[in-house]
């Protein structure tokens, strides 16, 4: 079946841009995660999904990070005004969401974004 | 706050050698843990995990047992292929919530 996944693989943009990436799940499944890849801070949570609410978005670095979700599937990051520091590979990641349980997550191949 | 310590690397092994890759943790509660790899070129696919004290997870002929004493998840192989490069990483989650993932530890290994 159909994996996560992400659009674009690679986005070029200047500083100051804003930027949109987009992830679309595995279907039927309920939790939906982004996370951040970075050569000097490793791979970080940026915000959770379980359906259209976001029960945690404590890993966003800033207000310039913002994501929604809408119809329980496909889920849009966008960082207004991109600054260097916001290179990385962005990941996308959703799972079955099944309340208290250890849930696989399943990772899409990722959404590069050089902000020159 | 929750975190993952794993050891540094690259670690550099030859065909058919012995792979310990060493991963602690803190975390209040009872985590999950996982090791996650990703291959070159691929996205992170897990590996294995364990929901509590004392389970072995295992894949691949990969093994990890959840050490609640050493609060540690140690990843072993008894003998790894040049198929196994690729970067390791531990990750503990608590309430099937969020990912807290090590730094990652890549692994080469020479035929």
């Amino acid at each position: 079946g159909a994996g996560v996944s992400q659009s674009p693989s690679n986005k070029v943009t200047e500083k100051g841009k804003d930027v949109e990436l987009r992830c679309d799940p595995i279907s039927g499944h309920t939790a939906l995660y982004w996370y951040r890849q970075s050569l000097g801070q490793g791979l970080e949570f940026l915000i959770y999904f379980q359906g259209n609410s976001a029960p945690d978005k404590s890993g966003l670095p800033s207000d310039r990070f913002s994501a929604e979700r809408t119809g329980g599937s496909v889920s849009t990051l966008t960082i207004q005004r991109t600054q260097q520091e916001d290179s990385a590979v962005y990941l996308c990641a959703s799972s079955t969401g099944t309340s208290g349980s250890p849930d696989t997550q399943y990772f899409g191949p990722g959404t590069r974004l050089t902000v020159l | 706050g929750d975190s993952v310590t794993q050891m540094e690397g690259p670690v550099t092994l030859s065909e058919e050698a012995f792979l310990t890759i060493n991963c602690t943790y803190t975390a209040t509660g009872y985590p999950s843990l996982f090791w996650y790899v990703q291959y070159p070129g691929e996205g992170l696919q897990l590996l294995l995990k364990a929901t509590k004290a004392d389970d072995k997870g295992s894949n691949k002929g990969f093994e990890a047992t959840y050490r609640k004493e050493t609060t540690s998840f140690h990843l072993e192989k008894g003998s790894v292929q040049v198929s196994d490069s690729a970067v390791y990483f531990c990750a503990l989650s608590r309430y099937g919530n969020k990912l807290v993932f090590g730094a990652g530890t890549i692994l080469r290994v020479k035929s």
